[in-house]
């Protein structure tokens, strides 16, 4: 199975910093990527699918970019209302893995 | 206004079963894939099965394969799990998921708010 692993596992950055999170696919997966945002205590949001597609309703501060293996969701200015962990999700074929998170905090 | 309710959760010993529904509505339900993906306390999320719209094909996360089932019933606009032999690792918040586009191969735009299965003896 292909396995997805992102890193940071944790961040912390200051408010209006750009931050960047990776997902890396063992195996090509073309752009068969989601990125999902969780807030504490909150159901996950999908927030870019086709690993550049911004779903509606996300601001458009938050960006996808990436093809094959190797995936990066930037936020391009890093508002409070932002802390939360991030999820990468292929689903080029099943199962359908989810990386690991991505957990970030204001400094 | 896309719902899901999921219910059915719950306290079960090790080497139960429980199934949990999920009821759909705000959408034409038999056109998109539906999931269930999982969370323990304190954990990351856990992809455990997806069913196409026609309940057709169905796909299971290596953990949970020969002991959950998926399945739907499009009359009811309802999505199921079965969950039989449970262990304490299958202890988490159940969550089901609308797959973004029609076929199953998608990302989830809607997630319910998620029900309890707590496995202990």
């Amino acid at each position: 199975d292909i396995q997805m692993t992102q890193s940071p596992s944790s961040l912390s950055a200051s408010v209006g910093d750009r931050v960047t999170i990776t997902c890396r696919a063992s195996q090509g997966i073309s752009n068969y990527l989601a990125w999902y945002q969780q807030k504490p205590g909150k159901v996950p949001k999908l927030l870019i699918y086709a690993a550049s597609t911004l779903q509606s309703g996300v601001p458009s501060r938050f960006s996808g970019s990436g093809s094959g293996t190797d995936f990066t969701l930037t936020i391009s200015s890093l508002q409070p209302e932002d802390v939360a962990t991030y999820y990468c999700q292929k689903y080029n074929s099943a199962p359908l893995t989810f990386g690991q998170g991505t957990k970030l905090e204001i400094k | 206004e896309v719902q899901l309710l999921e219910s059915g959760g719950g306290l079960v010993q090790p080497g139960g079963s429980l199934r949990l529904s999920c009821a759909a509505s705000g959408f034409t339900f038999s056109s998109y894939a539906m999931s269930w993906v999982r969370q323990a306390p304190g954990k990351g999320l856990e992809w455990v099965s997806v069913i196409t719209g026609s309940g057709g094909s169905t796909y299971y996360a290596d953990s949970v394969k020969g002991r959950f089932t998926i399945s739907r019933d499009n009359s009811k606009n309802t999505l199921y799990l079965q969950m039989n032999s449970l262990r304490a690792e299958d202890m988490a918040v159940y969550y089901c998921a609308k797959s973004e586009a029609s076929s199953w191969y998608s990302g989830n735009d809607y997630w319910g708010q998620g029900t309890l299965v707590t496995v202990s003896p």
